[in-house]
């Protein structure tokens, strides 16, 4: 069975800084990727998804993320992060086996005004 | 569209007692899923449905969980006897169709047993 890997479970940045949140998985074949953010109190909603393509996905409120096949890697960047951008972020990977994606344990970002 | 909409959104029990989470999907959708979210273990998937019938309900922690469909527009989630580790953020999501879309999410039931 698939895994997907967040390595950062907390990240504290202050405002305008860059951020990258890591995201791998395990499975060798076909895949659809997929960032979702919950902001506080809120419940989750799609950020971006990757199915063929363009490597480079751009998304909402400024995220784009980056699928490079050869690291299995489908990392979160934004260039300058806001305070409203504090939220959990969960990757998400579907194979091309599977109906339903498998998501990640997710990443707590907390930006400092 | 409302979106997924579950209810209640806050429910305290006290342990052994029965607690009945519900859920209306986005109408449409095929597919329904329940999560459960904790600080310890984060999102996981508990059971999905597809065209009312359960799929894959591997996820349910033990025999004290149940789920049910009894048609397109509604889902249960019952914990029996519910126990203090079963506290957490549940949430319901759908989906239309092909694996290709996204799911909505609903806005959760944070369920507190003491």
């Amino acid at each position: 069975a698939q895994s997907v890997s967040q390595h950062n479970h907390h990240v504290i940045l202050s405002e305008a800084a860059s951020l990258e949140l890591g995201c791998n998985y395990s499975y060798g074949g076909t895949v659809n990727l997929f960032w979702y953010v919950q902001y506080p109190g809120q419940h989750l909603q799609l950020l971006l998804k990757y199915f063929s393509g363009d490597p480079l996905v751009k998304g909402i409120k400024g995220f784009e993320a980056e699928f490079i096949k050869s690291k299995f890697s489908f990392n979160l960047r934004k260039p300058s992060v806001q305070w409203s951008d504090t939220a959990e972020y969960f990757c998400a990977v579907k194979t091309g086996g599977s109906y339903i994606p498998t998501f990640g344990r997710g990443t707590s970002l907390i930006v400092h005004p | 569209d409302a979106g997924v909409i579950q209810s209640p959104r806050h429910e305290v029990t006290e342990m052994g007692q029965e607690v009945t989470l519900r859920c209306k999907p986005i109408s449409g959708h095929d597919y329904l899923f329940w999560y459960r979210q904790t600080m310890m273990r984060g999102l996981e998937l508990l059971i999905y449905f597809n065209n009312n019938v359960p799929i894959d309900d591997s996820g349910m922690p033990e025999d004290r969980f149940s789920a049910k469909m009894p048609n397109a527009s509604f889902s249960t989630l019952k914990i029996q006897p519910s126990e203090p580790r079963d506290s957490a953020v549940y949430f319901c999501a759908s989906r239309r169709g092909s694996s290709y879309n996204e799911q909505f999410f609903g806005p959760g039931t944070r369920l507190t047993v003491l």
